[in-house]
């Protein structure tokens, strides 16, 4: 059962448009939520992140939206650029005490055309 | 700070033989946790520990995985009798906590690539 999904495999956007990613979840216990970038042949690289207390969170190009009622975030990207092309994975953790574990969706492939 | 690293980045085995990977976290973090992704997926957790202590284990990590991290430091994550299944990206992570701040961003490592012929 995918608690974290991505239901979008693949996004194309030309540079210097907006890249949106979506992410829904279907546990209400989570409690805390991060976007990740992977390129090939390297490790998960952390973006953003965002309290589910809050629903913005906005870092330079990035910002990230979280919509509780719905259990959905979004990662918006401006101006995309074709740096951005990569894996950009969900990531939410449960509110639970001394828990850190990280539930990941499978990822939504982001191809930037200059 | 020269992050997450791991060790060997690839190793390919024959069924059953045991492996062992090695995780050095950044070297402030005190928390280290296991991750284990395959083609097409998200990482899925395995473990997790805190200083020396391994806290959390996943339903994934069956009796032939073990995880030790004996000083706190760095960390091996063992497969015995390895079988086809086990083919898949092992991911190392490290975060930091100290008092009463918590961080939950978790830092990777570039993983190393297990394939079981």
């Amino acid at each position: 059962d995918q608690q974290v999904k991505q239901n979008s495999p693949s996004l194309s956007v030309q540079e210097g448009r907006i890249s949106i990613l979506n992410c829904d979840y279907t546990n209400s216990m989570f409690d805390y939520f991060l976007w990740y970038k992977k390129y090939p042949a390297e490790g998960p690289t952390f973006l953003i992140s965002i309290s589910s207390i809050k629903d913005k969170n906005e870092d330079g190009r990035f910002t990230v939206f979280l919509n509780k009622s719905a259990k959905h975030l979004s990662l918006h990207i401006v101006p995309s650029q074709p740096g951005d092309s990569a894996v950009y994975f969900c990531a939410a953790k449960y509110s639970g005490a001394g828990s850190y574990q990280l539930t990941f969706g499978k990822g939504t492939k982001l191809s930037v055309i200059p | 700070d020269t992050g997450v690293s791991q060790n060997p980045r690839h190793k390919i085995t024959k069924r059953g033989q045991n492996v062992t990977f090695r995780c050095d976290p950044i070297s402030e973090h005190n928390r280290l946790y296991w991750y284990r992704q395959t083609l097409g997926q998200g990482p899925e957790f395995l473990t997790y520990f805190q200083n020396e202590a391994q806290l959390e284990k996943s339903r994934l990590l069956s009796d032939r995985f073990s995880a030790e991290r004996p000083k706190g430091s760095f960390s091996t994550l063992e497969i015995q009798r390895t079988e086809q299944g086990d083919s898949a990206m092992y991911l190392c992570a490290s975060s930091l906590n100290w008092g009463t701040a918590d961080s939950y961003e978790q830092y990777f490592g570039p993983g190393t690539r297990l394939t079981v012929t």
